[in-house]
């Protein structure tokens, strides 16, 4: 069974541009979440996602968009890119059927992103 | 919010040792309380996870244990190898029927197992 898939795994951006982040969660799994991970703040959450619609957001700025699609794959957005947001961006994934190991959640590889 | 306190930030030991490693929330209705461990350069990878209604779990060489009342949980790994040697962090969330959980993180412990 494959894992949670992140796309593309490095990439490069300029201040003020902006940048997609895509993810394909594992097989069967219907909500995707989002985190970001820098040394100085370690892993924080940025939203997650459930049958298209945003269930939680996290404290970032209106700068992170995100959204998934009816085939449970999820995008995530990041608009004029500043240096602070150079980062490990992370999918996870996790299949809610309402049961006890309905909420276990696995993390992709990651994104690396470095805005110069 | 929730908050997660996690120590120690570092802990070396010495290979065949066992390595312990704490961490206390703040939010007495989280009830999910998984443990990754992050290799360099890669995503975090589940090593173990307990829900509010264990106290204690076991996976070979690794352990967890919760104490509600005191709000704090704990890795255990027994005779380490130098495999082991990555960072952990541990998480907490809240959730109810069958949502998904946002995971609140501590901030992670370097261990490195010497041979």
């Amino acid at each position: 069974k494959a894992g949670v898939t992140q796309t593309p795994r490095y990439l490069i951006k300029t201040r003020g541009q902006q940048v997609t982040l895509s993810c394909s969660p594992i097989s069967g799994h219907r909500s995707v979440s989002w985190y970001q991970q820098t040394p100085g703040q370690g892993l924080q959450f940025l939203f997650e996602y459930f049958s298209e619609t945003q269930r939680n957001k996290g404290n970032f700025p209106g700068r992170f968009s995100g959204r998934q699609f009816s085939n449970s794959r999820s995008e995530m957005n990041v608009s004029t890119l500043e240096l602070g947001d150079s980062a490990l961006y992370l999918c996870a994934s996790s299949f809610t059927s309402g049961g006890s190991s309905g909420n276990t959640i696995y993390f992709g590889e990651g994104s690396w992103l470095t805005v110069v | 919010g929730e908050n997660v306190e996690q120590h120690p930030s570092t802990l070396s030991v010495q290979e065949g040792d066992s390595a312990v490693i704490k961490c206390t929330y703040s939010d007495s209705a989280s009830n999910y309380f998984p443990w990754y461990k992050q290799e360099l350069g890669k995503g975090p990878q589940l090593i173990i996870d307990i829900r509010s209604n264990v106290g204690e779990k076991k996976d070979q060489r690794i352990a967890v244990t919760l104490n509600k009342t005191a709000k704090h949980f704990s890795l255990h790994i027994t005779e380490t190898q130098p495999e082991d040697s990555a960072v952990y962090f541990c998480a907490a969330s809240i959730g109810s029927g069958g949502s998904n959980y946002k995971l609140t993180f501590g901030k992670g412990t370097l261990l490195t197992v010497n041979p």
